[in-house]
């Protein structure tokens, strides 16, 4: 069956450091790939979208990577702030099914 | 920027009742969909909608059932109310232009609903 993977535990970093977080995903070919970000009692936010031909995308801090031989992607914080604390959601899209979300990571950035 | 809302923030309603969540959006959006959040199991799909009177089950549509009217009304219902269905519900909708159930999706503030 399909399974999406993120680490469930919480990822502690310090402040100004990258932040590195992995969704790895079993029987899919994702067409391609969305993360989200979701603060606690509160709906997920779109961040990015990186597609099955796309290596590597970017937006501002943030920067995201599709390794289909890998059959995962990875999501990376630059010079990450206090105000990035929050649970990250992936959730690739197989054509002819839904969009599935990952459990999410939870990040902890301290000062 | 797309606005999704729901009707109630927090519910607390008695094992056996009727409940009805309700969830509207303000971009002409084609698709929605309705979620439940529960701890180490993530978002699971309950039901989603592609057009006005259409909709489809998701992965776990038992003890749920759906409406929508209008496009820019999708409502959740629980027929008969029980303590498993204690969770986190969100609603969220996307636009449809780039492909059926395939774009970004906008999700609601939630509802936390707790069954006694």
């Amino acid at each position: 069956s399909q399974k999406i993977e993120q680490n469930s535990e919480a990822l502690n970093i310090q402040e100004g450091k990258t932040a590195t977080l992995t969704c790895n995903y079993t029987n899919y070919s994702p067409a391609y790939l969305q993360w989200y970000r979701q603060d606690p009692g509160r709906g997920p936010v779109f961040l990015l979208l990186i597609r099955e031909n796309e290596k590597e995308k970017r937006k501002e801090r943030l920067k995201v990577t599709f390794d289909t031989t890998l059959k995962q992607s990875l999501f990376h914080i630059t010079a990450s702030q206090p105000a990035d604390s929050a649970t990250y959601l992936c959730a690739p899209y197989n054509a002819g099914n839904m969009l599935t979300f990952g459990g999410g990571t939870r990040l902890m950035v301290k000062p | 920027d797309v606005k999704v809302t729901q009707s109630s923030r927090y519910l607390v309603k008695r094992t056996g009742e009727k409940v009805f969540l309700e969830c509207v959006q303000d971009m002409d959006h084609e698709n929605m969909f309705w979620y439940r959040q529960d701890p180490g199991l993530g978002l699971r799909l309950i039901y989603f909608s592609y057009d006005v009177k259409m909709k489809e089950k998701g992965d776990i549509p038992e003890g749920y059932s759906v409406s929508r009217e209008k496009k820019e009304r999708f409502s959740l219902i629980l027929e008969s109310a029980s303590t498993n269905q204690t969770s986190m519900y969100l609603c969220a909708s996307s636009s449809g232009l780039a492909g059926a159930y395939t774009d970004t999706q906008y999700f609601g503030p939630g509802t936390r609903l707790t069954v006694l």
